[in-house]
């Protein structure tokens, strides 16, 4: 079946610094690719998407590129803030399907 | 905005109890989900309901069950907690089964 294998954390960078969460997936066909994130405290919320290979998924500063030859889609930002303190989820799904997700990738960021 | 509301942010259960997590959703939602976030397992998939009393097990439905009479709630039920089941809930709904509007979680700890 489908799975999600995403990095473990935490992951802990100063302020300004480049964040890379690694992110690689085992699915049949094309599925759809996600990162959703979880702000302490509350639920989870799309972060951004990528729906075929090659597309480039971009929100608030987040980058990910969905990679058919790796099967990855790993989620950037070129300098990271306090603010972006987070569990960081990557998910995929085939139409008509639940997503599956990973097991989340816990990102601190210090001043 | 969408608002998935639970209705208990924390609850302390004994083994045996039966517990109902309720959630409500103000988004004419169609699709409805329960999930259990653990540490280093990432979301798994309790139930779902895509119409008023209609219900789908999900990953792992074992112990649990879920009740949908009206549209905008979702119950989720255990009927003997136990200590294996002391975890983050989440609910969520959905227009689509791609983006997901989750809640801000229902911690239960079964004593």
């Amino acid at each position: 079946g489908d799975s999600v294998t995403q990095m473990e954390g935490p992951v802990t960078l100063s302020e300004e610094a480049f964040l890379t969460i690694n992110c690689t997936y085992t699915a049949t066909g094309y599925p759809s690719l996600f990162w959703y994130v979880q702000y302490p405290g509350e639920g989870l919320q799309l972060l951004l998407k990528a729906t075929k290979a090659d597309d480039k998924g971009s929100n608030k500063g987040f980058e990910a590129t969905y990679r058919k030859e790796t099967t990855s889609f790993h989620l950037e930002k070129g300098s990271v803030q306090v603010s972006d303190s987070a569990v960081y989820f990557c998910a995929l799904n085939h139409a008509g399907n639940m997503l599956t997700f990973g097991g989340g990738t816990r990102l601190m960021v210090k001043p | 905005d969408v608002k998935v509301t639970q209705s208990s942010r924390y609850l302390v259960k004994r083994t045996g109890e039966k517990v109902f997590l309720e959630c409500v959703q103000d988004m004419d939602h169609e699709n409805m989900f329960w999930y259990r976030q653990d540490p280093g397992l990432g979301l798994r998939l309790i139930y779902f309901s895509y119409d008023v009393k209609m219900k789908e097990k999900g990953d792992i439905p074992e112990g649990y069950s879920v009740s949908r009479e009206k549209k905008e709630r979702f119950s989720l039920i255990l009927e003997s907690a136990s200590t294996n089941q002391t975890s983050m809930y989440l609910c969520a709904s959905s227009f689509s089964v791609r983006e997901l509007f989750f809640g801000e979680g229902s911690r239960l700890t079964v004593l």
